[in-house]
């Protein structure tokens, strides 16, 4: 089935500062990538997605790029604050279903 | 609140034990998706259903059952347990399958003593 790497699997910046996580997939017919923000103890919840008919989308401080020829996406978080430390999902749909990566734990300090 | 709701919260039993887990989607949401979260896995796909019907399967045991009943709830139905399956299982919903965001409910919490 789909396979989705994604990296790092940590992640320690200084707030104020950029962060990049990437993901890549195996399933040449995905079409739908979305990230998922995971805080201690609650449940995934949404901040971006991308479709394969564009390359990049943004909203406020978060952008996602994706290159379909080399299957790879990207999220990019900038002016990072203590509030974006969280675990941080990539996913790529498969068929019906989405298959995720195994995350990426962000830590923003002061 | 991404209105969908999980019972129990929390649930505690021994090996060998049957438990049943429940899912109301968000209203309006045909789509229901059942993870698994274990400590340090990321969300493992279980199995997703569509307007009653099975539509995939993912990495779930033979020991695991879901079903989708005609009011769109959904029950995931763990049997014979062991200690390794212990694990934050989420629900999620969405309006149709595949490529539309998806709606996570709290997580039902399930220690396997």
């Amino acid at each position: 089935g789909e396979n989705v790497e994604q990296h790092p699997s940590t992640l320690s910046v200084q707030e104020g500062d950029s962060a990049v996580i990437k993901c890549t997939y195996s399933d040449s017919a995905s079409n739908y990538f979305p990230w998922y923000k995971q805080e201690l103890g609650k449940r995934p919840q949404l901040i971006i997605d991308i479709r394969s008919n564009v390359g990049e989308k943004k909203d406020q401080r978060i952008a996602v790029t994706l290159n379909k020829t080399a299957k790879h996406f990207s999220l990019h978080i900038t002016e990072t604050q203590p509030e974006d430390s969280a675990v941080y999902f990539c996913a790529a749909n498969s068929g019906y279903a989405l298959n995720f990566g195994k995350g990426t734990s962000l830590l923003v300090t002061p | 609140d991404s209105g969908v709701t999980q019972t129990p919260k929390h649930l505690i039993t021994a090996t060998g034990q049957r438990v049943t887990l429940r899912c109301s989607p968000r209203s309006g949401d045909l789509s229901v998706y059942w993870y698994q979260q274990s400590l340090d896995q990321g969300l493992q796909f279980l199995i997703q259903y569509y307007n009653g019907e099975e539509r995939a399967k993912g990495n779930i045991l033979e020991r695991f059952s879901a079903q989708q009943f005609p009011d769109l709830h959904s029950e995931l139905n763990l049997s014979s347990l062991e200690l390794g399956d212990s694990a934050l299982y989420f629900c999620a919903s969405s309006v149709e399958t595949g490529n539309n965001e998806q709606f996570f409910g709290p997580g039902t919490r399930l220690t396997v003593l």
